[in-house]
């Protein structure tokens, strides 16, 4: 049983097409994230999602938008595809909203754009 | 958000040989966490350290951070070719956790 399982696991597209990535945790875990990792590995903070509401925004564009239908679920769409999106992002969750929560991750999307 | 430096970017080992991993910052931290990832695959969650000069050991690999909570290690013994992979260090400041750049490990059979 996956505990947080996103798809699609590879993204090949063209710029400017629009896509959307879905996470799923079965954890019953209240926060959940979305992490984007470069070619150099660093992994950086997009956004973070407690209970359904937006807590972390960290300057992403507005090209990119997540969505939570509930808990359990954390989707990202991205409008108008650019090259420095080819990158691999990683969904997470928390039990909770707070300093020691540890991240479980998804085995990641590696989105590249042609 | 808080910035943690690590060191090396990269770490050849022979197997069989020691090694060290740091985390650096220039500020207090409130927690550290270490996280692994093996080629190909996502971050997995190794241990937290919240105290100031607190170790933990899992098999070989001693985790400690630093009395003055401004740096961490992770020192593994005896490197088999299981442990290559990434190794992140991570820190949490206004409830987000910002990673380090990570050490790179490579094995030599």
């Amino acid at each position: 049983d996956t505990a947080v399982s996103q798809t699609p696991k590879y993204l090949v597209t063209q710029m400017g097409n629009d896509k959307s990535i879905k996470c799923e945790q079965n954890l019953g875990h209240d926060t959940m994230y979305w992490y984007k990792q470069d070619s150099k590995k660093f992994l950086k903070i997009m956004f973070s999602y407690n209970n359904k509401e937006l807590i972390i925004n960290e300057t992403v564009p507005n090209r990119f938008s997540p969505k939570s239908p509930d808990k359990a679920h954390l989707n990202l769409h991205i409008n108008s595809l650019e090259l420095g999106d080819s990158a691999v992002y990683f969904c997470a969750s928390s039990q909770m909203h707070g300093h020691n929560e540890k991240l479980f991750f998804g085995s990641g999307t590696q989105l590249s754009v042609l | 958000g808080q910035q943690v430096m690590q060191i090396p970017q990269y770490q050849h080992v022979q197997e069989g040989e020691d090694f060290t991993t740091y985390c650096n910052s220039s500020t207090t931290l409130s927690n550290i966490q270490w996280y692994k990832q093996r080629p190909g695959g996502h971050p997995v969650f190794l241990i937290q350290l919240v105290k100031s000069g607190e170790v933990k050991k899992q098999k070989r690999l001693t985790f400690q951070f630093g009395e003055a909570k401004k740096n961490s290690s992770l020192h593994i013994t005896a490197t088999q070719t299981t442990d290559v992979g990434t190794y992140f260090c991570a820190s949490s400041n206004d409830y987000k956790l910002s990673f380090g750049a990570g050490t790179t490990v490579t094995v030599r059979a």
